[in-house]
């Protein structure tokens, strides 16, 4: 089974702080993504990876950066976190091929005070 | 306009209904098309694949009408198991590696005893 793990369920900062989000994946899949699912908007891309070192920005790239220095573990960084991004984080990975699906991490559930 | 849309429900349905969930994309390249199911505060999980010839899973059958952009899911026999939010998924082939999945905002279905 694909597993894909994500350092923390429920994460409280305070805003202007740097936070880390990491998330590892088993399966020694080529690509890695961060979401941010809001009630209303769905599940939106942040980043995606498709290689170590290699980074693409999705659909709201803007107030994160991302981390690929091992093939199995991509980090997403807020660099001083806001309030409107307060919200639950996905982490994906997937093997690489056109038609292959995404496996999920349990997500972060995160609040920015 | 929205790329993937779908009625955002809830559905309530008894037990033992035969319910059908509607989507709609606006990009007519879309390589791949996807249910994901997600339960509540859980990750979504990939429910079936959807192909032009149809395909069926047990009680769950989806279709593809790549003419009218348009993606469907029955689920006969509603058990209270199947209660959760459905994810129309579509793979565009924009970026080079893998693909991006576009999610609608998902359909909410709640089955009562």
């Amino acid at each position: 089974d694909v597993k894909v793990t994500q350092s923390s369920r429920y994460l409280v900062k305070r805003t202007g702080e740097k936070v880390f989000l990491e998330c590892v994946q088993d399966m020694d899949h080529e690509n890695m993504f961060w979401y941010r699912q809001d009630p209303g908007l769905g599940l939106r891309l942040i980043y995606f990876s498709y290689d170590v070192k290699m980074k693409e920005k999705g659909d709201i790239p803007e107030g994160y950066s991302v981390s690929r220095e091992k093939k199995e573990r991509f980090s997403l960084i807020l660099e001083s976190a806001s309030t409107n991004q307060t919200s639950m984080y996905l982490c994906a990975s997937s093997p690489g091929t056109m038609r292959d699906t995404q496996y999920f991490g349990p997500g972060t559930r995160l609040t920015v005070l | 306009r929205k790329e993937v849309e779908q009625d955002p429900g809830p559905f309530n349905v008894p037990e033992g209904a035969t319910v059908a969930f509607n989507c709609t994309y606006s990009n007519s390249a879309s390589q791949s098309f996807f249910w994901y199911r997600q339960d509540c505060r859980k990750e979504p999980k990939l429910l079936m694949s959807v192909y032009s010839s149809g395909n069926e899973d047990g009680r769950f059958t989806a279709q593809l009408n790549r003419a009218s952009q348009y993606i469907s899911l029955l689920i006969r026999d509603s058990k209270l198991s199947d209660s959760a939010t459905y994810l129309c998924v579509v793979r565009t082939s924009r970026y080079n590696q893998g693909g991006k999945l576009i999610f609608g905002q998902g359909t909410e279905l709640s089955v009562k005893p």
